[in-house]
């Protein structure tokens, strides 16, 4: 079975600080994972994905991440957080050509 | 390319009435999701379509929820009649599918429809 857990519903941070969303997962299979991110009234936008590949992920707006296998982690980070970045982020699993979203993480960005 | 179209962006309608969201996905993309995520929420998966035949709609509330991907490219999800819960944001997405794909596997959201029931 599939499952993914993020392990903060919200995350708060001030504006040039690092980013840490967690982000741990139970598949059956080798998995595909990835992290999306939703802007109020906005649709989810694909942030990186790890497909087998590196285990060091990079993505867009200077977002990363890292498939730890024996830790069932895929954390998402960012070295200096922008107040563009606030938003929620959803880690999601893909196997057997379906998608598990986690609950979500609400990142706020203080100035 | 063009991504995923949705419309309409915002709906709002009484209980009991019927309501139907359209989606237009991405030119060549086999497969086909719908998601209800509901305030506060990750994203459920409603049904999902490959090609134009039904793979996975166990979690579709078939008593008042129907869905149809005819000719396999557009999709219509209807909701009749509708409740109180069934507020939330209807996300369409799509991918290519097929596992040997490169980005096979990848979800391209739409920006979503925004149900309000009263």
């Amino acid at each position: 079975a599939q499952s993914v857990t993020q392990l903060d519903s919200h995350v708060s941070v001030s504006e040039g600080t690092p980013v840490l969303l967690r982000c741990n997962y139970s598949s059956s299979y080798s998995p595909s994972l990835f992290w999306y991110v939703q802007h109020p009234n906005k649709g989810l936008q694909l942030l990186l994905k790890y497909t087998s590949a590196a285990t060091l992920v990079k993505g867009i707006n200077g977002f990363e991440a890292e498939f730890k296998k024996s830790e069932t982690s895929f954390h998402l980070t960012k070295p200096s957080a922008h107040m563009s970045d606030a938003a929620e982020y959803f880690c999601v699993v893909s196997a057997g050509g379906k998608f598990y979203f986690g609950s979500g993480t609400k990142l706020n960005v203080k100035p | 390319e063009a991504g995923v179209a949705q419309s309409p962006r915002y709906k709002i309608i009484e209980k009991r009435q019927s309501v139907a969201f359209w989606c237009n996905p991405i030119s060549g993309h086999a497969t086909l999701y719908w998601y209800q995520q509901i305030l506060g929420q990750g994203p459920k998966l409603l049904i999902q379509f490959q090609n134009n035949g039904v793979v996975d709609d166990s979690q579709l509330p078939k008593d008042r929820f129907s869905a149809e991907r005819l000719k396999g490219v557009d999709s219509t999800l209807k909701i009749q009649p509708a409740k109180l819960e069934d507020s939330a944001v209807y996300l369409c997405a799509s991918s290519l599918g097929g596992s040997t794909q490169a980005g096979a596997n990848v979800l391209t959201f739409g920006a979503g429809s925004r149900l309000t029931v009263l």
